[in-house]
Order: C-alpha cells, then structure tokens, then sequence
C-alpha cells in the first residue's frame, strides 16, 4: 500500500526567504508524484507533479520538486516566498494506474512580513 | 471554460435532516471525485466516477451517504440524515483520463450540521 508523509505541518517563514516543504513517500510501485496548494477558502489547484524524466520539476508561482527515487522524497522548494505564498500545501502519489491519490496531511506555510 | 462548479457554498442545517451537494464538473472530463476536508483527517476521497459510472465507493463512511451521476455534467452526494459529525468541506473533483490526471478543484461546499 501507498502512503505519504508530510513532515512538517506549520512551517513558518519571512518573506523573501527560502523554504522547503518536505515529502516523503512509501509505494512498491513506480509512482507519480504531486504537489497541490490550498489558498483559504478555495479547492486545491495543481502546483507541478512528476511523471517521469527530470527528478527536477518545475510548477508555478516560482516552486520547484526534485524528485529522489533512493530516498522516496519528494520535496518542495522555492527560493524566495512572498506573502501571496502563505496557504496549505499536499503533497499526493499516485501508483501505476491507480486512479486514486494518496494524500499527505498538508502543510500550512505562513509567510510573515 | 468555466471550472468545476459546486453549489451550495455554504449549507448549514440541522441534524436529521437531508442535505445535497450538487457538482458540475469540467466539459469532457472523463473522472469525477468527491472529497470530504476535515481537520482531524484531512482530504479523504469518498468516491470516484469513470464515464458516469462510480467505480469505487469504499470511501463512502456509511449508508447514510450516497451520490449519483445521472450525465456527464453534473453529480450529486446526498447526507439522509445528517449528523453533527458530517460537518466538514465537501469538495468535487474532475479530470481527464491518463496518467497525469490533473485534478480541477471546485470551491467547495461547507457543511455545518447542527
């Protein structure tokens, strides 16, 4: 069975500087991986995912993942937040041709001036 | 193009009663999913359509809920009876059939049950 751990649930941070929001994932199966970002009050909406290829993927708003198959990571970055940034981020896998996602808990990014 | 489209917004109601949450999801998409937001459990997915046709269900907490897709442009997931314990933010879901499966989001509907 698949599953996805976020390990960080409140990650705080000032503008303008570097975050990592990490991901780690368990599967037996090749997989493709997602990061999803929740701004208040709205859905989720597609940040950048990994199908194969580049282990570095870049999304918008400025974020990149570098996919790491030894370490099962999947890890979010971005180089320089901005208030706009602040919002719950999920990370998701999906194995083979499951059509189901499995999803980590989310992490809550505040951006502080 | 318009974006999945899930009406109500908001929904506040009193235990025991009937609640529908309706969802028009993305012209040709071939996948419809709902999910239920909460705190304690995050995002758990209660069911999925293919083609119309709900293909899992195991997400689905009890009897008490239950959705249909009776087209390609529109589902619905009703709670007979509520509970206090179903308030949460129900989100629809659609996407296109691959690998990449892209999920399009709606708004979401918060449900507060009384």
């Amino acid at each position: 069975a698949q599953s996805v751990t976020q390990l960080d649930s409140q990650v705080p941070v000032f503008e303008e500087a570097p975050v990592e929001l990490r991901c780690n994932y368990s599967s037996s199966v090749s997989v493709y991986l997602f990061w999803y970002v929740q701004y208040p009050n709205q859905g989720l909406q597609l940040l950048l995912k990994y199908l194969s290829g580049s282990t570095l993927v870049k999304g918008i708003n400025g974020f990149e993942a570098e996919f790491n198959k030894s370490q099962t990571s999947f890890h979010l970055r971005k180089p320089s937040v901005h208030i706009s940034d602040t919002a719950e981020y999920f990370c998701a896998v999906r194995a083979g041709n499951n059509r189901k996602l499995i999803w980590g808990l989310g992490t809550s990014l505040a951006v502080n001036p | 193009d318009a974006g999945v489209i899930q009406s109500p917004r908001h929904e506040v109601t009193e235990m025991g009663q009937e609640v529908t949450l309706r969802c028009k999801p993305i012209s040709g998409h071939d996948y419809l999913f709902w999910y239920r937001q909460t705190m304690m459990r995050g995002l758990e997915l209660l069911i999925y359509f293919n083609n119309n046709v709900p293909i899992d269900d195991s997400g689905m907490p009890e009897d008490r809920f239950s959705a249909k897709m009776p087209n390609a442009s529109f589902s619905t997931l009703k709670i007979q009876p509520s509970e206090p314990r179903d308030s949460a933010v129900y989100f629809c879901a659609s996407s296109l059939v691959g690998p990449a499966g892209e999920l399009f989001f709606g708004e979401g509907s918060r449900l507060t049950v009384l």
